[in-house]
């Protein structure tokens, strides 16, 4: 069973910074099976990137997402208003599939 | 475009059984390419991978809930359904269905108390 685990739970930060969030995993994983999600309180998680790498439709290109083996790293490149917000790795390479436990890019 | 309606009862004792529905609209349970997913989140707390089910009726669930869970397809219906035994308070939750990556339900809240 793979384990997520992301750093750092929270981050403070102010509009225009760049946010490096990172997910590591307990056992080498498969980049084409890691994920990330954005979730906004009150609201369902979004897709955000997929394939370790690829952004889903709608986020723009200030959203990168990096990583092999067992270290995965996204990257918010100056800071929106509306990217504060939790993020979640998410893999679903082998069951059972698994969340690491967020981090929170609160405004500064 | 496929969309999710989570449904059920809100509040449920403990020890009894928790049983939600999944609503699909704008395709059918029995597509192939993607699973059907259960996620929840409690309240103020990260998302726990609850299960799958393919079409095929092939099943995976998270081994923390293993012996309390089924997920199930109703092809007539064109529902996902998820049910967990034998409740606690533990298990108070948003409980969200998935198809794919991407398309989730707006999540309903159970709680369990007595």
């Amino acid at each position: 069973e793979v384990v997520l685990t992301q750093s750092p739970g929270s981050l403070s930060l102010s509009p225009g910074e760049r946010a490096t969030l990172s997910c590591r995993a307990s056992q080498s994983v498969i980049t084409t099976y890691l994920a990330w999600y954005q979730q906004k309180p009150g609201q369902a998680p979004r897709l955000l990137m997929k394939g370790t790498s690829i952004r889903a439709p709608g986020f723009p290109d200030r959203f990168s997402g990096s990583g092999s083996g067992t270290d995965f790293t996204l990257t918010i490149s100056g800071l929106e208003p509306d990217d504060f917000a939790v993020y979640y790795c998410f893999y679903y390479g082998s069951a059972p599939w698994t969340f690491g436990q967020g981090t929170k890019v609160e405004i500064k | 475009q496929v969309q999710l309606q989570e449904s059920g009862p809100g509040l449920v004792k403990p020890s009894q059984t928790l049983s939600l529905t999944c609503t699909v609209s704008g395709g059918t349970v029995d597509t192939g390419g993607h699973f059907w997913t259960w996620v929840r989140q409690r309240p103020g707390a990260g998302l726990e991978w609850i299960g799958y089910i393919y079409y095929t009726r092939s099943t995976h669930y998270n081994p923390s809930l293993e012996s309390r869970v089924t997920i199930s397809l109703d092809t007539s219906l064109n529902q996902v359904s998820l049910k967990l035994t034998s409740v606690s308070a533990a298990d108070t939750a948003l409980y969200f269905c998935t198809w794919g990556l991407d398309q989730w339900g707006p999540g309903t809240l159970v709680t369990v108390s007595s």
